[in-house]
């Protein structure tokens, strides 16, 4: 079975501090995203990740960075948080081929004051 | 970039009665539609998927329709229960590396 996981399922920051948020996958996954989720928005992507050291931006990068040193870490980082950026956090894994289902974890519920 | 739009936002149904959501999507290279239901406080899970080269597929009482001239899909859930209460997702996707999702459906089934 398909392990994803978040290092947090909640946080609260305070404006302008540096925030990481891990995700941990035990199946050898090529591929990692991290998403946002907003009512009414649905999920939009942050960045992704098809191998290590290597990353794309998404459709909403400003604000964040990530890092894969490890096949199994995929890290979100937020450099200066904002009020705009309180969110639900998902974290998904798939392998790389033509289509495959993307395992999701838990998610983080960051709120930044 | 590809652009998905899912239909309608929200959905009651009576129990025991079907519910249909729609999705189109502007990239006629996408070949990947997965469907993923997500309950209140869960992670979103694929219950279903189809590839380009199918038209329909079906799992007990759940259906996917796709539609490649027109470029829409559907999600069918026939007989309702409670527990098919929840967020319903679609997402459009090339060779599984950069999937796009829909905004989501919020069906309620009222018993």
């Amino acid at each position: 079975d398909v392990k994803v996981t978040q290092s947090s399922r909640y946080l609260v920051k305070r404006t302008g501090e540096k925030v990481f948020l891990e995700c941990v996958q035990d199946m050898d996954h090529e591929n990692m995203f991290w998403y946002r989720q907003d009512p009414g928005l649905g999920l939009r992507l942050i960045y992704f990740s098809y191998d290590v050291k290597m990353k794309e931006k998404g459709d909403i990068p400003e604000g964040y960075s990530v890092s894969r040193e490890k096949k199994e870490r995929f890290s979100l980082i937020l450099e200066s948080a904002s009020t705009s950026q309180t969110s639900m956090y998902l974290c998904a894994s798939s392998l790389v081929s033509d289509g495959r289902e993307q395992y999701f974890g838990p998610g983080t519920r960051l709120t930044v004051t | 970039g590809e652009n998905v739009e899912q239909h309608p936002s929200t959905l009651s149904v009576q129990e025991g009665d079907s519910a249909v959501i729609k999705c189109t999507y502007s990239d006629s290279a996408s070949n990947y539609f997965p469907w993923y239901k997500q309950e209140l406080g869960k992670r979103p899970q694929l219950i279903i998927d189809i590839r380009s080269n199918v038209g329909e597929k079906k799992d007990q009482r759940i259906a996917v329709t796709l539609n490649k001239t027109a470029k829409h899909f559907s999600l069918h859930i026939t007989e309702t229960q409670p527990e098919d209460s929840a967020v319903y997702f679609c997402a459009a996707s090339f060779a599984g590396n950069q999937f796009y999702f829909g905004t989501g459906t919020s069906l309620t089934v009222i018993p």
